[in-house]
């Protein structure tokens, strides 16, 4: 296992247009999270997901952001009609407790710039 | 909604000076961790504090969580050039919350030789 996989590292896009990102966990982790991150900020949460259900999202996703994990394995994160408020680092990171904790594994993000 | 406030925000120090970053909260929280970021990387986890009053040491770090499970620091002595990166609070919410992981705003450390 090569740890969580993100896709595409950067995405350029014009504002209007939709993206996807994709999330591939660590294959034995069945918690699945996605933050943003601005530069210099800590990764703001998104939402996360226990096999294919989704747990919990964040009152500040708006309607245009939706987020699927249909097999309880890989994820999507979706962003309808980008604006540039959305321009961001997309952090996607899956978990395991060790020693009584959740501790996460992140990968290295999708950078998104919307022009 | 549990809120971390982590202070200070931005660290610029010479090689060889001490430093701590503060981590409080009004929420109590099951686990608190710390990770450290690179640019252009995903945050990796530097510790993982359980219990309250706990202390742990990984090398110069020395990771604190508070009685209360409200607040944590982290104490490097003795700082490197490598060290520098942003570093990260995040504690582990329980009840409804159980599992999910809220972040600091971050402590941008910058070690200067």
């Amino acid at each position: 296992d090569t740890g969580v996989s993100q896709n595409p590292r950067h995405k350029i896009t014009k504002r209007g247009q939709n993206v996807t990102f994709r999330c591939d966990p660590i294959s034995e982790h069945n918690r699945l999270y996605w933050y943003r991150q601005t530069l210099g900020q800590g990764p703001e949460f998104l939402t996360y997901f226990q096999n294919e259900a989704q747990l919990e999202k964040s009152r500040l996703l708006s309607d245009r952001f939706s987020a699927e994990r249909p097999k309880g394995s890989f994820s999507t994160l979706e962003i309808q009609r980008t604006e540039q408020g959305d321009s961001a680092m997309y952090l996607c990171a899956s978990s395991e407790r060790i020693s009584g904790a959740n501790v996460l594994t992140f990968g290295a993000g999708s950078r998104l710039t919307v022009l | 909604t549990q809120l971390l406030e982590q202070s200070p925000q931005f660290l610029s120090i010479q090689e060889g000076e001490n430093l701590t970053v503060y981590c409080n909260s009004s929420s109590v929280f099951s686990s608190l961790q710390w990770y450290r970021q690179e640019p252009g990387e995903g945050p990796v986890l530097l510790v993982t504090v359980v219990t309250g009053g706990e202390v742990k040491k990984l090398k110069r770090l020395t990771f604190q969580f508070g009685d209360a499970r409200k607040d944590s620091s982290l104490h490097i002595t003795a700082a490197q050039p490598g060290d520098t990166g942003l570093y990260l609070c995040a504690g582990e919410g329980g009840g409804t919350s159980y599992g999910k992981l809220t972040f600091g705003q971050g402590t941008i450390l910058t070690v200067h030789p």
